[in-house]
């Protein structure tokens, strides 16, 4: 079965700072793996997708992630925090194949000022 | 703004009652799915439809059920209702089905009492 991991719940970063949210992932097959983010009393937002292709995607807002297959994890990263980026980010990942996209339980990000 | 409208916006409601969310996707978009988000639980994947055909199913209650109709709305209905069922309720729209890119509406609130 697919599944999601998202090890951290809250992640505290002050602003300039880089962050790094973590995600892991259990698909069979290749994955497709996404980020996505929402804010309050809104709807989830998509950032950024791997399909197949380099392994750093960069995506909305600044934010990238990179594709690690050995470690079937996919951190969104992001140079330079700002605190406009305090959310509550969602890895979710699916497989060739399967109509399923799966979610992580969410992580939620406090950038500091 | 998304393009995916879901009403009711919010609803209050007793138990053993039964409830119909409904969801408009994003114009040209075929593929809908369903997920309920609560705070100990995260973002749920409830059923999938591409083009009026359900082709995915996830941790969805035998009380429940959907479907999706001709012209591309879907409906999410709710039954026997438990105080449990209470949450957040969201559709997504994408043009295919496993591309990743969901497109979220801002949610159904449901609150059983």
């Amino acid at each position: 079965a697919q599944s999601v991991a998202q090890p951290e719940d809250q992640v505290n970063v002050a602003e300039g700072n880089p962050l790094t949210v973590k995600c892991t992932y259990s698909v069979s097959g290749n994955p497709y793996l996404f980020w996505y983010v929402q804010y309050p009393n809104r709807g989830l937002q998509f950032l950024l997708k791997y399909i197949t292709g380099d392994n750093l995607v960069k995506g909305s807002y600044g934010f990238e992630a990179e594709f690690n297959k050995s470690q079937t994890s996919f951190h969104l990263k992001k140079p330079s925090a700002l605190v406009s980026d305090s959310a509550l980010y969602f890895c979710a990942a699916s497989s060739y194949g399967d109509d399923k996209i799966i979610f992580g339980k969410g992580t939620r990000l406090h950038i500091l000022p | 703004d998304s393009g995916v409208t879901q009403t009711p916006k919010h609803l209050i409601t007793a138990t053993g009652q039964r409830v119909t969310l409904r969801c408009s996707p994003r114009s040209g978009d075929l593929s809908v799915y369903w997920y309920q988000q609560s705070l100990d639980q995260g973002l749920q994947f409830l059923i999938q439809y591409y083009n009026g055909e359900e082709r995915a199913k996830g941790n969805i209650l035998e009380r429940f059920s959907a479907q999706q109709f001709p012209d591309l709305h879907s409906e999410l209905n709710l039954s026997s209702l438990e105080l449990g069922d209470s949450a957040l309720y969201f559709c997504a729209s994408s043009v295919l089905p496993n591309t990743g890119e969901l497109f979220f509406g801002e949610g159904s609130r449901l609150t059983v009492l």
